[in-house]
């Protein structure tokens, strides 16, 4: 089983800041990760699927790169609604696995 | 529009089963595959199954050591998850989502509890 790391577990910024969230596979994925964000009593929301394509209206502002094992999601401004859980997940490799989250929550 | 309208879930006692589902409409159900997905409370996500367009591939998560069953009836456009010998911590919101995972359905919560 592929397991998924994400850092920070938390990170507190200010609406207008840049997240910068990680998640790392401990075997190569290639490039079959993908990026969701959840809201509270919400089911989760696809932003970024292969690494690094923008799912169907997400914004610009969200962007994904990496490859391999070593991955990025990026929120290059932060607004109010991006506040939320974010999850990566690894389709490469049966089972499929999601990553423990990243909480970004307001400073 | 897409729609994963779930229903089945509820409270059962330890031991006993469920069956979960899923119907599908706004896309051409029997060409796509379909997965669930679980996430207990305060909990992060996992993976439960996956279903082939075709219903004749199917995956599971080791953890469930046998105990779900995956199926669709695409003359319904419905996917289903049975649920057996279910324990306590089996206790989740389940969620069914399309095989492209840009959809998925509102989540229908499992509690298992005497």
């Amino acid at each position: 089983e592929i397991v998924l790391t994400q850092s920070p577990a938390t990170l507190s910024l200010s609406p207008g800041e840049r997240a910068t969230l990680s998640c790392r596979a401990s075997q190569s994925v290639s490039h079959y990760l993908a990026w969701y964000q959840q809201k509270p009593g919400q089911a989760p929301r696809l932003l970024i699927y292969d690494a690094s394509t923008r799912a169907t209206g997400i914004p610009a502002r969200f962007s994904g790169s990496g490859s391999g094992t070593d991955f990025t999601l990026t929120i290059s401004s932060l607004e109010t609604e991006d506040f939320a859980l974010y999850y990566c997940q690894q389709r490469s490799n049966w089972p499929i696995t999601f990553g423990p989250g990243t909480k970004v929550d307001i400073k | 529009e897409v729609q994963l309208l779930q229903s089945g879930g509820g409270l059962v006692q330890p031991g006993g089963s469920l069956r979960l589902s899923c119907a599908a409409s706004g896309f051409a159900f029997s060409n796509y595959a379909m997965n669930w997905v679980r996430q207990a409370p305060g909990k992060g996500l996992e993976w439960v199954s996956h279903i082939s367009s075709s219903d004749d591939n199917t995956h599971y998560a080791d953890s469930l050591k046998g105990r779900f069953t995956i199926s669709r009836d695409n003359s319904k456009n419905t996917l289903y998850l049975q649920l057996n010998s279910l324990r306590a911590d089996d206790t989740a919101v389940y969620y069914c989502a399309k095989s492209d995972w840009q959809y998925w359905g509102q989540g229908t919560l499992v509690t298992v509890s005497s």
